[in-house]
């Protein structure tokens, strides 16, 4: 296992709400990035947090948000559900998000489902 | 925007069989392509991370080839085992994100 831990593993909202998933990283790990895969696609890239600040983002609107705390765990925020936000939610440490070629590790996931 | 495929979807493989499946992208600048095998209800393992053109990586059975000028990534696995199915993702790294592809299926039968 990669040592990168997510909770919840699953969770049921409805249409409207707010959600906010966690994401705990690896020892010694500084970035974390969020991605969204819905069925039968590829991950697709939300955000990247280095050091506490968001170090680049993906097309997706600003009702996603997070943070990350200075022991480098993070979250991730969804206001005003939708049902096309339905989607497994992958979190993933690196040792660097300054670096290139940099191995991500990443957690299980949180399956959302939006009712 | 960069668009990675994945080829074939899904596979069947008889055990003890060798395979590989491709992974495509566009030919322009981008830092890096890394390949994860992932098997249900885990965590994506990271396999291989490329960057030059030529490059080749080897890890057991399972190896990598990577060429930037033609836009291919070769994933080849020797002496199929059960323990090997999984879905097989590529990413290429680029301003610091993965894109990734959609994946294709490995099933081993015994």
């Amino acid at each position: 296992e990669t040592g990168v831990t997510q909770s919840p593993t699953h969770l049921i909202k409805t249409r409207g709400q707010q959600v906010t998933l966690r994401c705990s990283s690896q020892s010694g790990h500084n970035t974390v990035s969020w991605y969204q895969q819905a069925l039968g696609q590829g991950p697709q890239f939300i955000f990247q947090y280095y050091r506490e600040e968001e170090n680049g983002r993906g097309n997706f609107p600003p009702r996603f948000s997070g943070l990350q705390f200075p022991n480098y765990s993070s979250e991730l925020n969804v206001n005003a559900l939708e049902l096309d936000d339905s989607a497994l939610y992958l979190c993933a440490s690196s040792y660097s998000g300054s670096r290139l070629a940099e191995t991500q590790y990443f957690g299980p996931g949180t399956r959302l489902l939006v009712l | 925007i960069l668009n990675v495929e994945q080829s074939p979807q899904s596979l069947h493989v008889q055990e003890g069989d060798s395979t590989n499946f491709t992974c495509s992208f566009p030919s322009s600048n981008f830092y890096a392509l890394h390949w994860y095998r992932w098997e249900t209800a885990k965590s994506p393992e990271a396999l291989f991370v490329m960057t030059l053109n030529g490059d080749e990586k080897k890890k057991g059975r399972i190896s990598a080839t990577l060429n930037t000028k033609e836009g291919y990534s070769y994933l080849y696995i020797k002496g199929s085992q059960p323990e090997d199915s999984a879905t097989y993702l590529c990413a290429l790294e680029s301003n610091y994100q993965l894109i990734w592809g959609a994946g294709t299926k490995l099933i081993i039968k015994p």
